[in-house]
């Protein structure tokens, strides 16, 4: 089955603590994107990816960071910079900038 | 400032109305608009997506259109079902090349 696959499910970071979320796709798309979502919000663009090893900032890019090593791979970093980590991550993927982007299920982020 | 709003947040309806849900954009010279839709707790599944030279596009019981020199696009759903029951997000691309989303609006159908 092609798809976009986010693990884990539910994921708890402690005060001062790195925590990376994964996202893997077997669509053979070369656009990948991050995206935070707040109770009440919209979508909101972390970073995104056109090509592998080349990536750039969002919108709310600050205490994120991401890497682009391998065309299925595009993890997210929640770092200890993050103040107000707790949110829905959801990550996406397309074949290019313009066209129709496909959603995992999502990570939710907690915090202890 | 390039923004889209969907008005209202939330709408009720009984179970076999025809509803239309509504998405408004600020800035006209969009590259294309996209109609998702979000159970609880889950990703977002792409519905519908409409160039900028299009006016509309269906897919079953689902009927988007696009008015640029309005700056609107609504989303007709017809003969409701409960499994209808969902937010629906609106997303537009600009030449900047990235989605920008709309606040959504949750959709109850009633049996």
């Amino acid at each position: 089955d092609g798809g976009i696959t986010q693990s884990p499910k539910y994921l708890f970071r402690k005060e001062g603590q790195n925590v990376t979320l994964s996202c893997e796709q077997n669509l053979n798309h070369d656009a990948m994107y991050w995206y935070r979502q707040d109770p009440g919000q919209g979508l909101r663009l972390i970073y995104y990816s056109q090509i592998v090893n080349d990536f750039q900032k969002g919108d709310i890019a600050e205490g994120y960071s991401v890497s682009r090593e391998k065309k299925e791979s595009f993890p997210l970093t929640v770092t200890s910079a993050q103040k107000n980590p707790t949110a829905f991550y959801l990550c996406a993927s397309s074949t290019g900038q313009k066209e129709t982007q496909y959603f995992g299920p999502g990570t939710r982020l907690l915090v202890l | 400032k390039q923004e889209v709003t969907q008005i209202p947040a939330a709408l009720s309806v009984p179970e076999g109305e025809n509803l239309v849900l509504n998405c408004s954009f600020t800035d006209s010279a969009i590259y294309n608009l996209q109609w998702f839709r979000q159970d609880p707790g889950k990703g977002l599944t792409s519905l519908l997506l409409i160039q900028s030279s299009q006016r509309e596009q269906t897919s079953g019981r689902l009927n988007a259109s696009l008015d640029k020199s309005s700056g609107r696009s609504t989303l007709y759903i017809a003969a409701s079902q409960p499994g209808d029951s969902a937010t629906y997000l609106c997303a537009v691309t600009w030449g900047a090349q990235k989605l920008v989303f709309g606040q959504g609006t949750r959709l109850t159908i009633n049996p």
